[in-house]
């Protein structure tokens, strides 16, 4: 597609479940970011993909969240045993590669954990 | 530790004056800042850049000026339109471009009065 493609656009879940946020890059971008923006804050990096492989995981708060990019496509952040402060939008972000740096983001999915 | 701030929640401006968005810094590694705007339900959308070695930038409406002295930049819109009320981030980068993870403000809420 034209943009970044991010689904769902919304997420409820319960205290305790596994989610899974899906992340569609403008075709052809290698490079792919995972963000996290909470209420009344900038985003906060997350994850980084060059390709397949993750060169930066740094930003993830914890062993709870996973996220992959199998085919240096499409990429996934899951997030296992939710909690309520996991609640947040999620930015998906795309480059043409490294070097790049104004990239661009998809519309975010917004998890709320209840 | 807030390395990017943006102490300005919200500022207003009337049509057809200049808009001034601030951002001060505490990392001088930071070596390249940019500006990214985003309207409500929408992912941020990149709007001018500049490099550690540059002072000023200019594309059309908007300029961005850095002091790295004072490690202040700011954004300038001149003159500003209803279309420029949105939210304003300023956001830095690490590393040389290596993992072009970004470092967000907390954003300022720009409203444009008619």
């Amino acid at each position: 597609g034209a943009g970044v493609s991010q689904t769902p656009s919304n997420k409820v879940t319960e205290k305790g479940k596994y989610v899974e946020l899906r992340c569609d890059p403008i075709s052809g971008h290698t490079a792919l970011y995972w963000y996290r923006q909470s209420l009344g804050q900038g985003p906060e990096f997350l994850i980084y993909f060059q390709g397949t492989g993750a060169a930066d995981d740094s930003g993830l708060p914890n062993d709870r969240f996973f996220a992959v990019r199998p085919e240096g496509s499409v990429s996934t952040l899951k997030i296992q045993r939710t909690e309520r402060g996991d609640s947040a939008v999620y930015l998906c972000a795309s480059s043409p590669g490294t070097g790049v740096y104004g990239y661009t983001f998809g519309s975010g999915t917004r998890l709320t954990v209840v | 530790d807030q390395q990017v701030k943006q102490n300005s929640p919200s500022l207003s401006v009337q049509e057809g004056r200049i808009s001034i968005l601030n951002c001060d810094y505490t990392n001088s590694m930071f070596d390249y800042f940019l500006w990214y705007k985003k309207y409500p339900a929408e992912g941020p959308t990149f709007l001018i850049s500049i490099s550690s070695i540059k002072d000023k930038n200019e594309d059309g409406r908007f300029t961005v000026f850095l002091n790295k002295s004072a490690k202040h930049l700011s954004l300038h819109i001149v003159p500003s339109q209803p279309g420029d009320s949105a939210v304003y981030f300023c956001a830095a980068s690490l590393n040389g471009g290596a993992t072009n993870k970004l470092i967000f403000g907390t954003g300022t809420l720009l409203a444009v009065q008619p």
